[in-house]
């Protein structure tokens, strides 16, 4: 059974701090590794994504990889009251359907 | 450009009547994905097609669902006898590559 593991939060955190997400994901064949937000009532939305060990930064994103740990992770820096939502792990194979975790809703406070 | 798009956006419809789902994928996009979410729940994958073919359809939970796609483009999603379990939001993704984007999804409310 693959799986993707998340803490499901919530995880509070002051405006202007960061954010730090983490998953663990059981299928050593993962190719591709995602995070998805979602906001409440919303469909999910790509802010990030990355195939290969290491860091990956967009803006105020970095994505983490860790793939001998089978361990992916997202930073939110300078937090914002707006990115308060629920941030969503998925990984895959190529050309095949994502596996997601179950999500950590995000709470930032002004 | 345009997204992907999916309607209707919400859909009531009583316990036992046959609904159908559709899902526009974005122009070019040859991969396209079915997915339910219920309420609490994660992500379930349904359905997986590639151009007109489906070569992964292992997440359909009963006999009941079925899925076309024709041209390559437009896929419909049909839920047979529907039944209160049916009750979530159907979202569609499609894909030119790795990554999938989402629809804005289909909120089914079966009474």
């Amino acid at each position: 059974q693959k799986e993707v593991e998340q803490n499901s939060g919530p995880l509070s955190v002051p405006e202007g701090a960061i954010a730090s997400l983490n998953c663990t994901y059981s299928d050593r064949g993962s190719q591709s590794f995602f995070w998805y937000r979602q906001y409440s009532g919303k469909s999910p939305e790509l802010i990030m994504f990355i195939y290969s060990n290491g860091d990956k930064e967009d803006g105020r994103f970095t994505a983490q990889l860790n793939k001998a740990s089978q361990y992916v992770s997202l930073l939110i820096r300078d937090s914002q009251p707006s990115d308060s939502a629920t941030y969503l792990c998925a990984v895959n194979q190529a050309g095949t359907a994502l596996i997601f975790g179950k999500g950590t809703t995000l709470s930032v406070s002004s | 450009g345009a997204g992907v798009s999916q309607s209707p956006s919400n859909k009531v419809t009583e316990k036992g009547k046959d609904v159908e789902l559709r899902c526009d994928p974005i122009s070019g996009h040859t991969a396209l994905y079915w997915y339910r979410q219920s309420l609490g729940q994660g992500l379930e994958f349904l359905i997986y097609f590639q151009g007109n073919s489906a070569p992964d359809k292992s997440g359909l939970p009963s006999d009941r669902f079925s899925a076309e796609r024709t041209g390559g483009s437009v896929s419909t999603l049909t839920i047979q006898r529907t039944q209160q379990e049916d009750s979530a939001v159907y979202l569609c993704a499609s894909s030119s590559a790795h990554e999938q984007y989402f629809g804005p999804g289909t909120r089914l409310t079966v009474t």
